[in-house]
């Protein structure tokens, strides 16, 4: 069974510039979460989809952030314009029952490394 | 193929006792192991490896990595209910894929 997938693996891009992240969850995987690492060890969430719907969007730091899962298949998020402190690792993860949910597993990506110039 | 294992899946204990979480990993180009605790929302950092044989503490938990076996265990001591989340295991690259995650070792500390 395919894991959970991300493209691109790196993206170097400038201040001001648009990118966009790419994530394929596991096949039948209602939830996808988005996440993002910088500077350093810490994970923040970002937001929670269950199908299209987005359930819980309150770690997205503002408005040039937009993610989107139409479909309730793969999801992108979009960065516009992106600033040098969106710089970092964003993961995305899926999961069959939501996160706290007993025996829920969820799955993580290997990640997208952005890097803001 | 990258791949890391934790074991066990899951675990059920008593308040008080002391567990041992097992990561193992088969990566190229290993920069780093990491292990998180997730509860809710998202997985909160606990340690970061990168040399064999150095033991990293917080508190009642510890942590150490063994290069050359390709393992790394968690240690919790003295556990506490509210040691109960999913533990899991991540190796950060570095060419290629970014990270590679275990699938999470669910410990449960009944009172």
């Amino acid at each position: 069974e395919a894991g959970v997938t991300q493209f691109p693996s790196h993206s170097v891009i400038e201040k001001g510039q648009t990118v966009t992240l790419r994530c394929d969850p596991i096949s039948g995987h209602d939830n996808l979460y988005w996440y993002r690492r910088v500077m350093g060890k810490e994970i923040k969430f970002l937001l929670h989809f269950v199908k299209e719907s987005k359930q819980d969007e309150s770690g997205m730091p503002n408005n040039r952030f937009l993610a989107e899962r139409t479909g309730g298949t793969y999801s992108t998020l979009k960065v516009q314009p992106a600033e040098l402190e969106d710089s970092g690792v964003y993961f995305c993860a899926s999961s069959q029952d939501p996160v706290g949910v007993a025996r829920n597993e969820q799955y993580f990506g290997p990640g997208t490394r952005l890097t803001v110039t | 193929e990258d791949k890391v294992v934790q074991s066990p899946l899951s675990l059920v204990v008593h308040e008080g006792d002391t567990v041992t979480l097992n990561c193992s990993y088969e990566v190229t180009n290993f920069r780093s192991l990491l292990w998180y605790k997730q509860e809710k929302k998202a997985p909160t950092f606990l340690f970061m490896l990168t040399s064999s044989g150095i033991e990293k503490k917080s508190g009642r938990l510890s942590s150490i990595l063994d290069k050359k076996e390709l393992f790394s265990i968690l240690n919790i001591t003295a556990t506490q209910t509210g040691d109960s989340a999913v533990y899991l295991c991540a190796v950060e690259k570095n060419y290629g894929q970014n990270f590679v995650f275990g699938p999470g070792t669910r410990l449960s500390v009944l009172p």
